[in-house]
């Protein structure tokens, strides 16, 4: 069964420091997501890409973060400058062409920041 | 804004109990609802679905049914396993590209 890949599993990190979170999507999905959730809080939705930009995003997605799909296969989260709030779970999800409600997530990588 | 409001975890059941875990929500518009399942070491997938009032979703074993009147969409099951036990996640979606919303989770340990 096709599936949604995410590096890393987990993650440490100074603050400060830049992170790279990686997504492979399922190869015929078009709308792809990012969500987190901070240890004991909701799953909070991050930004959603569609047709290579950003469809909407949080108010939590300030400046510091950006996605971007650089070679037309992993979809990526970045955060430029991390901080100790940044320590989540941050979870890819990718949905087909025909929008069912249906996401289909990765595993998560887990963000730990020092 | 729209938001989902799950039970409180972690829930503790004897195999073959019943399990009810209840979720509220409150939305602008006519939302579809959803429960995602998140067993251990894995991703959410979805467990079930419902996309207007009365609808009752079903998978596993489990249901939903779809109450506008109570803006509720509580999960049950009549007799759970031990390969039941998970984080329950209740979430909703306004319209069709609006992003899933969803609750705190809800972690359920079914024990032998």
């Amino acid at each position: 069964e096709p599936e949604v890949t995410q590096t890393p599993s987990h993650q440490v990190t100074q603050m400060g420091q830049e992170v790279i979170l990686r997504c492979v999507p399922i190869s015929n999905h078009l709308y792809f997501y990012w969500y987190r959730q901070i240890l004991g809080q909701k799953v909070e939705f991050l930004v959603s890409f569609y047709n290579n930009e950003i469809s909407e995003k949080s108010e939590i997605f300030d400046d510091q973060f950006s996605v971007e799909r650089p070679d037309g296969s992993n979809f990526t989260l970045k955060i430029r400058s991390t901080k100790l709030e940044d320590s989540a779970m941050y979870f890819c999800a990718t949905e087909d062409r025909v929008i069912t409600g249906e996401l289909f997530f990765g595993e998560g990588s887990r963000l730990t920041v020092l | 804004g729209d938001s989902v409001t799950q039970m409180e975890g972690p829930v503790t059941l004897s195999e073959e109990a019943f399990l009810t875990i209840n979720c509220t929500y409150t939305a602008t518009g006519y939302p579809s609802l959803f429960w995602y399942v998140q067993y251990p070491g894995e991703g959410l997938q979805l467990l079930l679905k419902a996309t207007k009032a009365d609808d009752k979703g079903s998978n596993k074993g489990f249901e939903a049914t779809y109450r506008k009147e109570t803006t509720s969409f509580h999960l049950e099951k009549g007799s759970v396993q031990v390969s039941d036990s998970a984080v329950y996640f209740c979430a909703l979606r306004d319209s069709g590209n609006t992003p899933l919303v969803f609750g705190k989770g809800t972690r359920l340990s079914v024990i032998a």
